[in-house]
């Protein structure tokens, strides 16, 4: 149980476009998820942490025009790069609690984005 | 902000050795996870601690939740080379009145290698 999925695990697009990552959780509701990066060789940094039906709470430093996430449904989260830079290539990796056990958190594969 | 520090940073290992890494803290926690990351992949959950004193096993791999509340290890116990990898340690802080506070916080890692 508590299987995370993301969707794509990598994809490359060039400067300018605009990416859309999905975390589905696939055999329980999650009623919060969480959109994490991370830089080679380094821990996780949280960027936002995403409630059904609301809007997203984002970390400090994170910009929120730039980086959309809706939850939908207590399932889906997506996360939207707009108009990705090089600078913005990093791993993304969602994570997901299920309801009345908030404290344990299971993650999805990651998803890998380069811009060129 | 609060931080966990996790030692030691890296380490190489023989097969059949046993491992053992902690997380330590000036902070009181209400939850201890520690995750395995491989490379390219999202952090899987290894073992989840939800007590004080609390002695979880999964496997191979051993982990106590600190007295004090500030602290965490994990041990491996008769290592074998898909133990490779990073795993984190991660924790909830606890609250003014004893509930979770604030989101998962994450230690640095540590990386376990094979010893050449």
């Amino acid at each position: 149980g508590a299987v995370v999925s993301q969707h794509p695990s990598w994809v490359i697009c060039k400067s300018g476009t605009s990416v859309k990552i999905e975390c589905r959780s696939l055999d329980f509701q999650a009623t919060t998820m969480f959109w994490y990066r991370q830089f080679p060789k380094q821990s996780l940094m949280l960027m936002a942490t995403s409630n059904e039906g609301s809007k997203a709470t984002y970390e400090q430093g994170v910009e929120k025009d730039k980086f959309l996430i809706n939850h939908a449904s207590l399932t889906l989260s997506t996360l939207t790069v707009t108009s990705a830079h090089p600078e913005d290539s990093s791993f993304y990796i969602c994570s997901a609690v299920t309801s009345g056990v908030t404290d344990t958190q299971y993650f999805g594969p990651g998803t890998r984005l380069t811009v060129l | 902000g609060q931080q966990l520090n996790q030692s030691p940073q890296s380490m190489f290992i023989q097969e059949g050795e046993d491992v053992s890494m902690n997380c330590t803290s000036s902070s009181i926690f209400n939850t201890w996870l520690w995750y395995k990351q491989d490379p390219g992949e999202g952090p899987v959950l290894l073992i989840a601690l939800y007590k004080a004193g609390e002695l979880t096993s999964n496997g191979r791999l051993t982990a106590q939740f600190g007295i004090t509340r500030k602290d965490s290890f994990l041990n491996i116990s008769a290592s074998i080379p898909s133990d490779v990898g990073i795993y984190f340690c991660a924790g909830r802080l606890r609250g003014r009145y004893g509930g979770s506070q604030g989101n998962l916080i994450f230690g640095k890692g540590t990386k376990l290698s094979v010893k050449p």
